[in-house]
């Protein structure tokens, strides 16, 4: 199956300090990457919409000098957590979906990243 | 506009009975997959089931199944023999071009 590795799943930080993680898909292309971030006992919400070779497409409220994307092949997105703060502390989640007809691929799922800015 | 409705916030079962998730969506696409799928403490999302649109047949994997109801927009998981193990967030998504679109999830327990 359809392999998804996220790394660092824990990482503490510092307040001001930057982060960064990486995500990448193991045994498929993966043309489009997607950014979630949970809050304890919510929903996933999306961050961003990473496409390979172009720009990412941040959700509304996602600040994109604040948490910087890179799709720089169709195996490796990165998230860049920039001058990180207390309240950026969160469980983040990276996806991937390989290429195919609407509907018919899940979403790959790494194994998250836990976190915690003091 | 895409969404997905997961009603219920939490569920409890006993051991080996089954038990139903809701989840209903709306989408205007003809074409769009539903997906399932289990979040446990750890925090990693585990894929469980997929229901194409055009899928004639509920679709089956192991102790879950999909419960397909197109006219209704329904897609209801059924997991049967539940074990303590599936105690877990489980969340219904929706796949209809390029964006997934989840829905609020439901926590499952499982009680002995």
């Amino acid at each position: 199956g359809a392999v998804v590795s996220q790394h660092p799943s824990r990482v503490i930080c510092k307040s001001g300090t930057s982060v960064k993680i990486e995500c990448r898909s193991l045994d498929f292309q993966a043309t489009t990457m997607f950014w979630y971030r949970q809050f304890p006992k919510q929903s996933l919400m999306l961050m961003a919409t990473s496409n390979e070779g172009s720009k990412a497409t941040y959700e509304q409220g996602v600040e994109k000098d604040k948490f910087l994307i890179n799709h720089a092949s169709l195996t490796l997105s990165t998230l860049t957590v920039t001058s990180a703060h207390p309240e950026d502390s969160s469980f983040y989640i990276c996806s991937a979906v390989s290429t195919g007809p609407a509907g018919n691929s899940p979403l790959h799922f790494g194994n998250g990243t836990r976190l915690t800015v003091t | 506009a895409q969404k997905i409705t997961q009603t219920q916030p939490g569920m409890f079962v006993q051991e080996k009975e089954a038990v139903t998730l809701d989840c209903t969506y709306d989408t205007s696409d003809p074409s769009y997959g539903l997906f399932w799928y289990k979040q446990p403490s750890s925090g990693e999302m585990i894929f469980l089931i997929y229901q194409g649109s055009y899928d004639q047949q509920n679709a089956t994997e192991g102790r879950y199944s999909l419960n397909f109801q197109k006219a209704r927009k329904s897609a209801n998981l059924v997991i049967s023999a539940s074990q303590l193990g599936d105690s877990a967030m489980y969340f219904c998504a929706m796949r209809p071009n390029n964006q997934f679109y989840f829905g609020t999830g439901t926590s499952l327990t499982v009680i002995p």
